[in-house]
């Protein structure tokens, strides 16, 4: 059974600052999503990540694949108040569904 | 932009009883999902559905739920005999054939079994 697992799963951090959310999974997959969830809202697509050595940027957030180590980060630069939500990564589980991490609370305090 | 519509937006029922939460995919896509989210907790797979069949489900989705895809358009999710422990947000979600292509999700549904 896939297992997805995220670290940390609260992360406070100042303006300014870098930091990285780690997604870890158990099974082999080669496509792996990140979205970001605002408090009582969907869930919004950030990244999809579909090979081995994948990375993707967009503003201040990049997102990379290694398939092989079955670990994704998504790695935030001079973090912004903006950027405070709940950042989830999903693998694809195969027979069509999506497996979720626990999620990841970011607060960035100015 | 294309969006994923869910109705409604919140929805109150009473133990025991029945509801159906609606979803009208993107009108281009053909694989249609459901996943809820108990309040503060991760989002769990429910249920695909592709050329008018269940292709996957998950252990919650047991007996006391069934979807339906009624017309061209809308795509429901019924919850016969509701518990409280049901009360969470509902997503449906849509794709496009192929990989490339992330899945696109609904605002959600808020149902509260009281």
């Amino acid at each position: 059974e896939l297992k997805v697992e995220q670290n940390p799963l609260f992360l406070s951090m100042q303006e300014g600052k870098n930091y990285t959310i780690y997604c870890n999974y158990s099974t082999t997959s080669d496509r792996l999503y990140w979205y970001r969830q605002d408090p009582g809202k969907s869930l919004e697509s950030l990244f999809v990540l579909l090979s081995n050595g994948a990375v993707k940027q967009e503003g201040r957030l990049m997102a990379s694949l290694d398939t092989k180590a079955r670990l994704s980060t998504l790695h935030i630069t001079a973090a912004v108040h903006d950027l405070s939500a709940t950042y989830f990564c999903a693998v694809d589980g195969g027979a069509q569904k999506l497996v979720f991490g626990q999620g990841t609370r970011l607060t960035i305090n100015p | 932009e294309p969006e994923v519509t869910q109705t409604p937006s919140h929805q109150v029922t009473q133990m025991g009883q029945e509801v159906i939460l609606r979803c009208v995919p993107i009108s281009n896509h053909l694989y249609f999902y459901w996943y809820r989210q108990i309040l503060g907790q991760k989002v769990e797979f429910l249920v695909s559905f592709y050329n008018n069949e269940i292709s996957e489900k998950s252990e919650i989705f047991d007996d006391q739920f069934s979807v339906e895809r009624p017309d061209g358009s809308n795509f429901t999710l019924k919850i016969r005999s509701t518990k409280l422990e049901d009360s969470a947000m509902y997503f449906c979600a849509s794709r496009r054939q192929g990989g490339s292509i992330g899945y696109t999700f609904g605002s959600g549904t808020r149902l509260t079994v009281v």
